[in-house]
């Protein structure tokens, strides 16, 4: 299996901030690397595929970069409706997600 | 605009076998896309299931092989996945998926719904 290991596992911010979320696989992985967003309750959607190309429909403070076995997801001017929990997901082998990031207000 | 649709019982005993089936609106099954599992464990991440590659063939998590079957109704539209022997570790929220986009996403969800397995 592929360790998808997401950083920090919480953090606080306000509204306007730029937010910065990094995942890490035990391998690399090329740029096969998405990101995802799941609100209380509710499915998780994609923000990012590919590790840098935006979903359709997402806003374009959201960002992704990185290829091989380090990624960065940030938003660039945090929204109040940006609060939830991060995942980052790796389809090179066997599809594996990493453990989340929450989000919170500060 | 395609919609995935979970149904099947919410509550499931132990060694007896979880049944979903997922429903899919606004589009076809038979798309050129993956259709699949992905569940959640309570107050834990996100575990990929299974899936049914272009090919028809299914791909699914080692952990889980052996209990797992995952079927295409072609003519109702619909993805069915049978876990057997479960376990009170198999009580989660179980999300219906489509996936292979690009970079091997899933772009799609259902609701979920969560299944607990208890006597």
């Amino acid at each position: 299996d592929i360790q998808m290991t997401q950083s920090p596992s919480s953090l606080s911010a306000s509204v306007g901030d730029r937010v910065t979320i990094t995942c890490r696989a035990s391998q690399r992985i090329s740029t096969l690397l998405n990101w995802y967003q799941q609100k209380p309750g509710k499915a998780p959607i994609l923000l990012i595929f590919g590790a840098s190309s935006l979903q359709s429909g997402v806003p374009s403070r959201f960002s992704g970069s990185g290829s091989g076995t380090d990624f960065t997801l940030t938003i660039s001017s945090l929204q109040p409706e940006d609060f939830a929990v991060y995942y980052c997901q790796q389809s090179y082998s066997g599809p594996t997600f990493g453990q989340g990031t929450k989000v919170e207000i500060k | 605009q395609v919609q995935l649709q979970e149904s099947g019982p919410r509550l499931v005993r132990p060694s007896q076998t979880l049944s979903r089936t997922c429903t899919v609106s606004g589009g076809s099954i038979s798309s050129s896309y993956y259709w699949g599992w992905i569940r959640q464990l309570p107050e834990k991440g996100l575990e990929w299931i299974g899936y049914l590659s272009r090919s028809g063939s299914t791909h699914s998590n080692p952990s889980l092989r052996g209990r797992i079957t995952i079927s295409v109704d072609t003519s109702n539209n619909q993805l069915s996945l049978n876990l057997t022997s479960v376990t009170a570790a198999d009580t989660a929220v179980y999300y219906c998926t489509r996936g292979g986009g690009t970079g091997g996403s899933f772009d799609l969800w259902g609701h979920g719904t969560l299944v607990t397995v208890s006597s």
